[in-house]
């Protein structure tokens, strides 16, 4: 069950948009709408910022975006914080492992 | 309120068992698909088991034959029966509450399991 790719850390300035990728295969996220992203705080549990490819969960701020072509998601941040500082991942349903994780992606707002 | 509150982490030593339980309130309990996620000290997070609202359970290949999801709706409690522990399974467990097929929608804070002599 090997884990969706994502790079390890990716930076950017306050104000700045950054986009994050998350690469699989057509048995995950080329195969299915049901690509979700998660932002981790440090120390904190997971908490949902996207859903179904390109959804928002109540609450969550509409600067964070969600999209996917062909077997790679992406997750976009736009006007970047502070408070933005967190790691990031992905997950796919998957038709040979039910969920795969990305390996996830620090962000560091300079 | 959405909540999820995880309990039952230890320290074990290899081979032995651990059952963790997460309690579940704020939402129809039994309508709901629930998983286990695990995030071993400074790695990322991986996906455990899932057992669906239907009581069909799904693992991964790394905990196969060695741990148990089910779920007590009477309770409103999941739980992972985990036997065979080995030094790989350190980690935080997290549960996660399924919303149609998002994995995830709640998350409880975690329970830490460490597997050493």
């Amino acid at each position: 069950q090997s884990a969706l790719t994502q790079a390890a850390s990716v930076s950017g300035s306050p104000g700045q948009s950054i986009t994050i990728s998350c690469t699989g295969t057509s048995s995950d996220i080329g195969g299915y709408n049901y690509v979700s992203w998660y932002q981790q705080l440090p120390g904190e549990a997971p908490k949902l910022i996207i859903y179904d490819v390109s959804n928002r969960p109540s609450g969550v701020s509409n600067r964070f975006s969600g999209s996917k072509a062909g077997n790679t998601a992406s997750l976009t941040i736009s006007g970047l914080q502070a408070e933005d500082e967190a790691d990031y991942y992905c997950n796919s349903y998957s038709s040979i492992s039910t969920r795969v994780f990305g390996g996830g992606t620090k962000l560091t707002v300079l | 309120e959405l909540q999820l509150l995880e309990s039952g982490g230890d320290l074990v030593q290899p081979g032995g068992s651990l059952r963790l339980s997460c309690a579940a309130s704020g939402f129809t309990f039994r309508s709901h698909g629930m998983s286990w996620v695990r995030q071993a000290p400074g790695k990322g997070l991986e996906w455990v088991s899932t057992i669906g609202a239907d009581e069909y359970t799904y693992y991964a290949d790394s905990v196969k034959g060695r741990f148990t999801i089910s779920r007590d709706n009477s309770e409103n409690t999941l739980y992972v029966q985990m036997n065979s522990l080995r030094a790989e399974d350190t980690a935080t467990y997290y549960c996660a509450k399924y919303s149609g097929r998002t994995l995830g929608d709640v998350w409880g804070k975690g329970t830490a399991v460490i597997v050493s002599s």
